[in-house]
């Protein structure tokens, strides 16, 4: 069964610093891969995806995010993090012929001045 | 940019009742999706639905849900007798084709409590 993990619960950076939110993702087929951004209160933002092809994504907010088949892993990063940037970061997987999408646990992102 | 809507943003409602949840999808999008989300947990997959059809449906999804697209532009989730347990935020999700390579727009949810 595909799974999600995102072994940091919740991170806590320096306006300014770098990002590098963790997401491993298993099953034996090529992924669809996705970073979800939920805000306090809001729902589920997307902030980049990658089906195929060039393994480094951008998207939204300056956010990027590389896979790398070799480690099962798809990291989003961020090179200097802004106070809006708290909130909640979900990575998720699905595949080819299985619409539905898998969830990790999330990641909580705090900044500090 | 199209958005994906859900009314009402927070609903209470006591142990036994029924709840409606609505969403209104992109209007050209033809597959909608329910997720739910515990407070703290992470989010899950719920249901899927394609030309008036469930398509797809996990374990959570048991004989006291139903969903609905009663009009050509709405789509709800029925929970027949509420408990405890389902108190969650439900998402509603669209896309415009069958897979993930077509996205999913997510709306910004209903907060569910019951008491």
């Amino acid at each position: 069964a595909q799974s999600v993990t995102q072994p940091d619960i919740h991170i806590t950076v320096s306006e300014g610093a770098s990002l590098e939110l963790r997401c491993n993702y298993s099953y034996g087929a090529t992924p669809y891969l996705f970073w979800y951004v939920q805000s306090p209160g809001q729902g589920l933002q997307l902030l980049l995806k990658y089906f195929s092809g060039d393994t480094l994504v951008q998207g939204i907010k300056g956010f990027e995010a590389e896979f790398k088949r070799s480690q099962s892993s798809f990291n989003l990063r961020k090179p200097s993090v802004h106070w809006s940037d708290a909130a909640e970061y979900f990575c998720a997987v699905a595949y080819f012929g299985n619409e539905k999408l898998t969830f990790g646990t999330g990641t909580r992102l705090t900044i500090i001045p | 940019e199209p958005e994906v809507t859900q009314t009402p943003s927070h609903q209470v409602t006591q142990m036994g009742q029924e709840v409606i949840l609505r969403c209104v999808p992109i209007s050209n999008h033809l597959y909608f999706y329910w997720y739910r989300q515990i407070l703290g947990q992470k989010v899950e997959f719920l249901v899927s639905f394609y030309n008036n059809e469930i398509s797809e449906k996990s374990e959570i999804f048991d004989d006291q849900f139903s969903v609905e697209r009663p009009d050509g532009s709405n789509f709800t989730l029925k929970i027949r007798s509420t408990k405890l347990e389902d108190s969650a935020m439900y998402f509603c999700a669209s896309s415009p084709g069958q897979g993930a390579n077509y996205g999913y727009t997510f709306g910004s949810g209903t907060r569910l409590t019951v008491v």
